[in-house]
């Protein structure tokens, strides 16, 4: 089974500081690419950051960055300078070409405190 | 452009009652795909369209679940007989179509069985 697991049910940073939200993932396929997602109250799923599988450079979106170990199946999500908008539910998930539909893990619940 | 839409945004029905959810995709988008989240947990899988294939029906959990895509364009996901099981956020994503591709969140449908 292919699996995804976020660690942290519950993280806490303070605003303009920085915080990592860990996430492995286990499967068996060589090509398939990597997301975090955001989701606030509203419920809309936003996209964070992709990364494929077969790049080694780490991907960046301004604040947001990933550290992927491709070997550990590894993808962890850091956020710096923190911000009130950033809280939120985090969710790691996956893609490959043996199916469509991503794999989710169970969300991270980001609290940023002032 | 107009992203993912989705309706009702809530929905409260009785045990037994059949239910209609409804997603409009991004304009030429031509996959779709139906998830399921349930209170504290991840995405789970329910039905993938691609243009005029035949859907990838297999995260359907019975068969009292089933959807519909007219075209590339609307779709349907039908759950008759509800349980109080099956109360949980319904989501619609979309995406160009090939499996590598992001894919774009609705926001949602919250359904409740009473």
């Amino acid at each position: 089974a292919q699996t995804v697991t976020q660690s942290q049910p519950e993280m806490s940073v303070q605003e303009a500081e920085t915080v990592t939200l860990s996430c492995t993932y286990d499967t068996s396929e060589s090509d398939y690419y990597l997301f975090w997602y955001k989701q606030p109250p509203s419920r809309q799923m936003i996209l964070v950051i992709r990364q494929e599988a077969y790049k080694q450079q780490n991907a960046t979106e301004n604040r947001f960055s990933v550290n992927f170990q491709k070997a550990a199946k590894s993808f962890s999500l850091k956020i710096s300078d923190s911000q009130l908008g950033d809280a939120a539910m985090y969710f790691c998930a996956y893609g490959t070409n043996s199916g469509y539909a991503l794999n989710f893990g169970k969300g991270t619940s980001l609290l940023v405190t002032p | 452009g107009a992203g993912v839409s989705q309706s009702p945004s809530n929905k409260v029905t009785e045990k037994g009652k059949d239910v209609e959810l409804r997603c409009d995709p991004i304009s030429g988008h031509t996959a779709l795909y139906w998830y399921r989240q349930r209170l504290g947990q991840g995405l789970e899988f329910l039905i993938y369209f691609q243009g005029n294939s035949a859907p990838d029906k297999s995260g359907l959990p019975s068969d009292r679940f089933s959807a519909e895509r007219t075209g590339e364009s609307v779709s349907t996901l039908t759950i008759q007989r509800t349980q109080q099981e099956d109360s949980a956020v319904y989501l619609c994503a979309s995406s160009p179509g090939g499996w590598s591709d992001t894919q774009y969140f609705g926001p949602g449908t919250r359904l409740t069985v009473l």
